[in-house]
């Protein structure tokens, strides 16, 4: 199993370009998140999914949309990327709520 | 306000020396969760609990909920053990509030 699959790993926005950040499992976890890591802020949670069809939002959802079509796949999308935007991204999975999570290797972006 | 508080920020310890790092929550959680950040950036769940005790290999993670307090133990720590250790707390309506994390560094 290749766990929690995100691409890609480094990317640079231009101020109001868009991109989606691309997040998949294979472990058929119902539960999907995804999380933005910025120096002395620690981890904050964006948006989670509880399963297919099913989102909502975490602390920061500002500036972000998510879906969920599949099991598999919760991509993270930038609509108009903003210099504050600029961090580290995980997205994580676990199976259910009784579960711990498999994390991402992330991806750190960059938006100039 | 969901608030995880941990302690201490940076902790430097000598191979051999038993680790404590403590976090405590403000409201009541579905489960309390550690984290391993590794210096290349990568996160590894240690371990959930909701109650007591959980024990693997040299780590033990405790929790008192009356107190609302979790501590992770590290046993006869070793060099490979330096890292950032976040603790996580989960609510029944799925938010999640991290700690800021505490940076290990075990020297040999």
């Amino acid at each position: 199993n290749a766990g929690v699959t995100q691409t890609p790993k480094f990317q640079v926005l231009k101020t109001g370009q868009s991109m989606t950040l691309q997040c998949a499992q294979d472990m058929n976890h119902e539960y999907m998140s995804w999380y933005r890591q910025d120096p002395g802020m620690g981890l904050r949670l964006i948006h989670y999914s509880v399963g297919a069809g099913i989102t909502d939002q975490g602390e920061v959802p500002n500036g972000y949309n998510v879906s969920r079509s599949t099991t598999e796949d919760f991509p993270l999308r930038l609509l108009s990327a903003a210099p504050s935007q600029t961090s580290v991204y995980f997205c994580a999975s676990r199976r259910a709520r009784d579960y711990g999570y498999t994390f991402g290797s992330g991806t750190r972006l960059t938006v100039v | 306000k969901n608030e995880v508080e941990q302690s201490p920020q940076n902790l430097t310890a000598q191979e051999g020396e038993f680790i404590t790092i403590n976090c405590s929550y403000s409201v009541g959680i579905s489960a309390l969760h550690w984290l391993q950040q590794h210096p290349g950036g990568g996160i590894v769940s240690l371990f959930m609990l909701s109650s007591g005790k959980k024990k693997h290999g040299r780590l033990i993670a405790t929790i008192n909920i009356q107190e609302k307090h979790s501590s992770l133990h590290i046993t006869a720590s070793h060099p490979r053990d330096s890292a950032v250790y976040i603790c996580a707390a989960s609510y029944n309506n799925n938010d999640m509030r991290f700690g800021a994390g505490t940076r290990l560094t075990v020297k040999p």
